[in-house]
């Protein structure tokens, strides 16, 4: 079966510094990976998608993430934290049929100015 | 935002009694999907629909139904609320299945059963 995880619960990281919030999978076949950001009271939005090619993924709000096979990992980076990155991203996992999508359990981002 | 409305936003009720929820989307698409959000836990799929009247469980449909009478809207009905469904219910939608387009989601309805 499909699994995601993401290990840490927080992650705290200094205005300007690089942030990395980690995500490993199991898949059977070929891994479709997504990461999703959520801010207060809303829902999530969608940042980018790995689905083949370049392991190094680009989406929106300049963060990016890298495809690791060997490792089973799909974290997601960013150069120069923002406080305004401060949210909670979930790492999810294409399920066992297209229409799921399995999430993870989500890591809170802290970025302090 | 993508058009997508989820009502009521907030709800308080009593266990046993019967709760519909209501997800509008004015995209035209395709795909519609229930999660539930709980700490912990992330988002967890109840049901899905991939088009009018065709819907399929998630992983935790247990307790609830949907019915998809019109494209634009995707209703999630608890039969006889229990305190264990207490959680933020998310609707989204997707184009595509959602291994190849993003889902887009609501902004949440708040749901507690007392």
């Amino acid at each position: 079966a499909q699994s995601v995880a993401q290990p840490e619960d927080q992650v705290n990281v200094a205005e300007g510094n690089p942030l990395t919030v980690k995500c490993t999978y199991s898949v059977s076949g070929n891994p479709y990976l997504f990461w999703y950001v959520q801010y207060p009271n809303r829902g999530l939005q969608f940042l980018l998608k790995y689905i083949t090619g370049d392991n190094l993924v680009k989406g929106s709000y300049g963060f990016e993430a890298e495809f690791n096979k060997s490792q089973t990992s799909f974290h997601l980076k960013k150069p120069s934290a923002l406080v305004s990155d401060s949210a909670l991203y979930f790492c999810a996992v294409r399920g066992d049929s297209s229409y799921k999508l399995i999430f993870g359990s989500g890591t809170r981002l802290l970025v302090r100015p | 935002d993508a058009g997508i409305t989820q009502s009521p936003r907030h709800k308080v009720t009593e266990t046993g009694t019967p709760v519909t929820l209501r997800c509008h989307q004015t995209e035209n698409h395709r795909y519609m999907y229930w999660y539930r959000q709980d700490p912990g836990h992330g988002l967890r799929l109840i049901h899905y629909s991939y088009g009018v009247k065709d819907t399929d469980k998630g992983e935790v449909s247990d307790g609830y139904s949907v019915s998809r009478s019109k494209t634009e809207d995707f209703l999630l009905t608890l039969e006889s609320a229990t305190s264990s469904q207490t959680s933020v219910y998310f609707c989204a939608i997707s184009e595509e299945g959602s291994y190849n387009s993003p889902l887009h989601f609501g902004n949440g309805t708040r749901l507690t059963v007392t």
